[in-house]
């Protein structure tokens, strides 16, 4: 399978626990985005890289939240001393790039709970 | 500021028929529209797109209308099969280095039999 992978797919964690998550792009792709989804909305743009460059953060994107994309493959999403409002679907997403493709292919999401 | 409007939150269709989900944005720089299809428990799937300069893409049962004038898109579906169940996104982007995707809040889609 060469979609985008997610890890893992859910998480169930404590309010203040810090959880991370992995997005790993389709092999070929050179950007990687981060979206939000709750219940009822579409999903909402947080972050995304070109390779390894972080080059656009959403206001959505709050101190606690830091993403990075080490070596321009897979990339990781943190969030720190979470909060009952981070409790949403987090779907990363990969795509070619320039010249008029711009569709980005999404891996399944990773589902958070914060209790 | 909902940049991206889906403004019917379900559709009910009769299996056969055509299915016509609507979509309005505000954003006059957006030059390229897109459809998601998602599932359950599944990240959304592209579907079909169109960009600013063409007024209609078809590709196979799917047809993207465009309007821009009124800033208006439209999905078509012909005929309506159960598999086409799902939730639809319209999505839209505009030029820049980003092509960050704003979505709307999407329309669930029932196909009947």
């Amino acid at each position: 399978d060469t979609g985008v992978s997610q890890n893992p797919r859910h998480k169930i964690t404590k309010r203040g626990q810090n959880v991370t998550f992995r997005c790993d792009p389709i092999s070929e792709h050179n950007r990687l985005y981060w979206y939000r989804q709750t219940l009822g909305q579409g999903p909402e743009f947080l972050t995304y890289f070109q390779n390894e460059a972080q080059l656009e953060k959403s206001r959505l994107l709050s101190d606690r939240f830091s993403a990075e994309r080490p070596k321009g493959s897979f990339s990781t999403l943190e969030i720190q001393r979470t909060e009952q409002g981070d409790s949403a679907m987090y779907l990363c997403a990969s795509s070619l790039g320039w010249g008029g493709m711009n569709e980005q292919f999404f891996g399944p999401g990773t589902r958070l709970t914060v209790l | 500021d909902q940049q991206v409007k889906q403004n019917s939150p379900s559709l009910s269709v009769q299996e056969g028929r055509i299915s016509i989900l609507n979509c309005d944005y505000t954003n006059s720089m957006f030059d390229y529209f897109l459809w998601y299809k998602k599932y359950p428990a599944e990240g959304p799937t592209f579907l079909i797109s169109i960009s600013s300069i063409k007024d209609k893409n078809e590709d196979g049962r799917f047809t993207v209308f465009l309007n821009k004038s009124a800033k208006h898109l439209s999905l078509h579906i012909v005929p309506s099969q159960p598999g086409d169940s799902a939730v639809y996104f319209c999505a839209a982007s505009a030029p820049g280095r980003d092509d960050k995707i704003i979505f709307g809040k999407g329309t669930r889609l029932h196909i009947l039999p």
